[in-house]
Order: structure tokens, then sequence, then C-alpha cells
């Protein structure tokens, strides 16, 4: 069974340029998550998909991030415009949700370098 | 959730035992305890949850005290391999945010 897949897996941009991250969720998974990691810390949840809903985006910057999951399946993360502070790795995770605590599956992740 | 408070770091001779702490002394009757494990370079990986019985798979072990407010995962015979930092987290029932915190760097030694 294939994993989550994310791609670029290494970006580097100058800050003000817009950049976008993608995922694939695993086969059947409903639940979609992206994480942000900076160096040193633990990953922190930027915004959760319940198939094509953003139910939790309370810690998203919205005023220069969004996401999107059309068709409850692939999913998309933009920055623009990409700041100094923006460099991190960023995660996509998904679960299959039984009305209870289910195993999330992380993709190896984007390490985004703004310069 | 509550919060998690685990050792920055630990070391574990390869082939013996690694017995890696957590403590969760403000954790609720309905907040399960998770581990998870992150290789460098690659996304975490989840390993083992536990309510209050204590678990075993084919990855580790997971004993928590009879009061839930400390847990140990135990990984029987470290290899080179489960060299990795090891996030400990306790989450709400039907809560699917994962809370990780700075976990603890865990190094097998040849």
């Amino acid at each position: 069974e294939a994993g989550v897949v994310q791609s670029p897996r290494y970006k580097i941009i100058e800050k003000k340029q817009p950049v976008a991250f993608w995922c694939n969720p695993i086969s059947g998974h409903n639940t979609l998550y992206w994480y942000r990691q900076n160096l040193g810390q633990g990953p922190e949840l930027l915004i959760r998909y319940e198939n094509e809903e953003a139910v939790d985006d309370s810690q998203l910057p919205k005023d220069r991030f969004s996401a999107e999951r059309l068709k409850g399946v692939d999913s998309t993360l933009k920055i623009q415009p990409a700041e100094l502070g923006d460099s991190a790795v960023y995660l996509c995770a998904s679960s299959f949700r039984m009305g209870g605590p289910g195993e999330q599956y992380f993709g190896p992740g984007t390490r985004l370098t703004v310069t | 959730d509550a919060k998690t408070t685990q050792p920055p770091s630990m070391d574990c001779a390869e082939g013996r035992a690694a017995n890696l702490p957590c403590n969760h002394s403000t954790i609720s009757g309905n907040e399960y305890v998770y581990w998870y494990r992150q290789i460098h370079s690659q996304g975490p990986q989840y390993i083992i949850h536990g309510l209050k019985n204590n678990e075993t798979n084919e990855m580790a072990s997971l004993i928590i005290t009879e009061d839930r407010k400390s847990s140990t995962l135990i990984l029987p015979h470290a290899t080179l391999r489960d060299t990795a930092v090891y996030y400990c987290i306790a989450q709400l029932f039907g809560n699917e945010k994962l809370t990780f915190g700075t976990g603890t760097r865990l190094t097998i030694i040849p």
C-alpha cells in the first residue's frame, strides 16, 4: 500500500515569492492534515480536512496561507507571499476516522527554505 | 489536551531494551496516550497508543501506571534504526489534533 505522497521534497525560493505544496493521502483516508515543523520543534497543525471540508483551520495564517482539497482527495497548501519565517518542513498526514482517535500517517514532508 | 513531559535525550545500547518515560500528571479520564517517532528527514510514524491498559504490538510495549499519570514506551531490543525523536502525546477522545512537544531524542549506541 502506498503511503502519503508529497511533492516537492525540497523547495528554495526568495522572499515575497509564492510557493505551493502538494499532498496525495493514503487511498480511502477521509481526513487530511497539514502540519508545519520548525527546526528542533515538533509538528504544529495548520489545517485539518474531513473530506472536502476544512474543519479546523484556526492555526492557519490566513493572510498569506491558503489550502484546498478538491474532491476530498489531493490537497494543495499555498503560501503567497513567502516570508523568511516560513522556512520549515511542511508535513501532510492522513487518517481514516471512525469516530474515535485514529493513527495518523505522515508523508516525508517538503523542506522549504526562504532566502 | 494534557501536557506531557519527556526527557530531552537518552542513549541506549544496541540490543538492550530502551525505556522512554513520559509524565502526563494532568491527563483526564478520556485522554489516550499516543507515541510517535520521527526518524531524521522523515515524517512522524505512529507507534502505539493506550487508554489505561498496557498495550503491545510488533513495534513496542506501552506501560501506563495505574493512576495514569505517567507511562513508559519500551522498545524491547533496540537497533540502530530505532534512533529517532520519540513523542508522547495525550489526546482527547474524538480530538483529531495531535499536539506534539519537543520529544525525547533517543540514540542507539553500537
